[in-house]
């Protein structure tokens, strides 16, 4: 199976912009997490989608969104950017087993670097 | 999700056993114990996770003390590349209202 992947994998843009980024997930699992990773806040939580819908969200400003298409892609959009959203933006597929998602572990893709000026 | 404690880093030697410990007094019952790690420049892996009962997988092992107060994952034979981050994270049975909740981990160096 192919793994969770991002386009794409490097971004430069300017204070005011706004950016889109794509995740594709591993085929079959229909949940996609989307986290930021800082070096000073380390791995941050950002929003899950499963259906479509989003079903969890972190501790952002309404700056930051998402949606997932009926093919459990999905993209993150952040926009009038801020110099401190420069950070690498990673999505993680699961599926939903019958353990409970609890019990279910996250695949990883590579993540997007994004670079604010 | 509960809180965990594990030490800042960690040093061993290429081939040598090692064994990365997690504390986690305040885990409730249906809470799963996962470990993740990430290499330099790469995003997380997953490793292991158990609930209850020691785990072993191709990568790791995952020991859990009987009170489920602490755990240890174990590197059987240390290579280069096992060089990471490791976290160790709780996750309820609903997975959690905040996604996996990341703390600052253990940063493990191999010696060659």
């Amino acid at each position: 199976k192919a793994g969770v992947t991002q386009t794409p994998r490097y971004l430069i843009k300017t204070r005011g912009q706004q950016v889109t980024l794509s995740c594709s997930p591993i085929s079959g699992h229909r949940s996609v997490s989307w986290y930021q990773q800082t070096p000073g806040q380390g791995l941050q939580f950002l929003f899950e989608y499963f259906s479509e819908t989003q079903r969890n969200k972190g501790n952002f400003p309404g700056r930051f969104s998402g949606r997932q298409f009926s093919n459990s892609r999905s993209e993150m959009n952040v926009s009038t950017l801020e110099l401190g959203d420069s950070a690498l933006y990673l999505c993680a597929s699961s599926s939903d087993g019958t353990s409970g998602r609890g019990g279910n572990e996250q695949f990883f893709g590579p993540g997007t670097r994004l670079t604010v000026l | 999700d509960a809180k965990t404690t594990q030490p800042n880093s960690m040093e061993s030697n290429e081939e040598e056993p090692v064994h990365l410990p997690c504390n986690h007094s305040t885990i409730s019952g249906t809470d799963y114990i996962h470990w993740y790690r990430q290499l330099p420049s790469q995003g997380p892996e997953y490793v292991i996770h158990g609930l209850t009962s020691n785990v072993n997988n191709r990568m790791a092992s995952l020991a859990i003390a009987e009170d489920r107060k602490s755990s240890t994952l174990i590197l059987h034979r240390a290579t280069l590349r096992d060089a990471a981050v490791y976290y160790c994270i709780l996750r309820g049975f609903g997975g959690g209202a905040d996604g996996l909740t990341f703390g600052k981990g253990t940063h493990l160096i191999i010696q060659p």
